[in-house]
This record gives structure tokens, sequence and C-alpha cells, in this order.
């Protein structure tokens, strides 16, 4: 039973350089979605979505792609990377119903651009 | 906008006393749901708690309780009997109306709280 899995688990970029963060959920959760955390701020909202197909921008979209194929995973994709991408970045997911108010999170994804 | 704020940066408390950490919340939608999370040193995040902005009565989990105070706007989480695997980074957050998960959550910025023996 893993839950929700991240990779890589560290990654270093330089400017301008692209790179993916996986994830995938084996719970068949309906909501996905991707958290950054810098120290002092919390964690806030990239994108999210709602099911195959569908995704909305968060917070802090700017320089992220992301996409829906699947139930299971919800890549993100950083275009260009800069510095102040530098960050732990977390995937989650929630279910519909019972559920819908447990938030699982992954183990996070350590990136630092230089 | 919804906006959490959480005020201490860092508590110290003795083993086995009860802890509040302070959370208050603004919002304009009439329908909110309240979330705790913990993250340990390891990093991970940990559901604790969830308060829904209609329930009638204060949420509890285990040690957990969550002091909802709606005129005020707050959230306090009350951790009784504390222990040193309590030691960790709490965060507050929250959803809005027509959000009936924690698929948006806006998150607080935390409050590290240190147990000593």
């Amino acid at each position: 039973n893993a839950g929700v899995t991240q990779t890589p688990k560290f990654q270093v970029l330089k400017t301008g350089q692209s790179m993916t963060l996986q994830c995938a959920q084996d719970m068949n959760h309906e909501y996905m979605s991707w958290y950054r955390q810098d120290p002092g701020m919390g964690l806030r909202l990239i994108h999210y979505s709602v099911g195959a197909g569908i995704t909305d921008q968060g917070e802090v979209p700017n320089g992220y792609n992301v996409s829906r194929s699947t139930t299971e995973d919800f890549p993100l994709r950083l275009l260009s990377a800069a510095p102040s991408q530098t960050s732990v970045y977390f995937c989650a997911s929630n279910g519909a119903g019972a559920g819908a108010n447990v938030l699982t999170f992954g183990a996070g994804s350590r990136l630092t651009v230089l | 906008a919804q906006k959490i704020t959480q005020t201490q940066p860092g508590m110290f408390v003795q083993e086995k006393e009860a802890v509040t950490l302070d959370c208050t919340y603004d919002t304009s939608d009439p329908s909110y749901g309240l979330f705790w999370y913990k993250q340990p040193s390891s990093g991970e995040m940990i559901f604790l708690i969830y308060q829904g902005s209609y329930d009638q009565q204060n949420a509890t989990e285990g040690r957990y309780s969550l002091n909802f105070q709606k005129a005020r706007k707050s959230a306090n989480l009350v951790i009784s009997a504390s222990q040193l695997g309590d030691s960790a980074m709490y965060f507050c957050a929250m959803r809005g109306n027509r959000i009936q998960g924690a698929q948006k959550l806006v998150f607080g910025q935390g409050t590290r709280l240190t147990i000593n023996p």
C-alpha cells in the first residue's frame, strides 16, 4: 500500500534546465495537487486536478506545467528552472465522500536550482 | 481571498503538559473547513484533524482537539499530555467555499513545537 509516491527525492538543476517531478497514487483518488514549501512560508498550492484530464492553477502556478492523463499520475514540469524554484515539492491526493478531507502527501522532492 | 495566520513561530513545552497552538483565519466564504497537519523532522506531512465551519461540536482525534471559535475566527489545536514525539512543525490550513475536500488548501506559516523531557 504505497499511497503517494514522488520521484526523485532530490534533484539539482542548472538555471534554464527543464525537468519533471513524478507523482503517482494507488488509492484511486480523484483529486491530486502539488505544493511547494519554502522556509518560513508554509505550503503554497501550485496546481491541482479534480480528475483525469482536468487541471487548474493554484496560488503560484508560474513556471510550472501539469497534466493528468490517468487517475494515478500527476507529473509537475518545470519548463525553464530558475533559482527561485529551489524548494521542497509535495504531491498530495484525496478522495471524494468520506475521505475528502484527508489529504495524503508524498514524501517530498527537494529541488535545488543553481 | 483566504488567509491563515499562525503567530507563534516556536513553542517550548514540558513533556506531559497540554499545549495550545494558535491559528486565526480570514475568509468571506460562508462555508469552509479547517485542518491541522504535523510535519516531523523527517519531512512528511501528517493529517491530524479537521473541522467544518458548520460543525456544532469541536473536532477531536485522540489527544488532539480543535478549539473552534467561529466568531473570533480562530481554530486552535490543543494537544493533551504532550509527548516527546510531538516535537514537530505544525501547520494550520483551510479550504474555502465550493470546495468539498482538501484538494485546494491555504496553509499558515507553521509553528515549531519542541517538547522538553
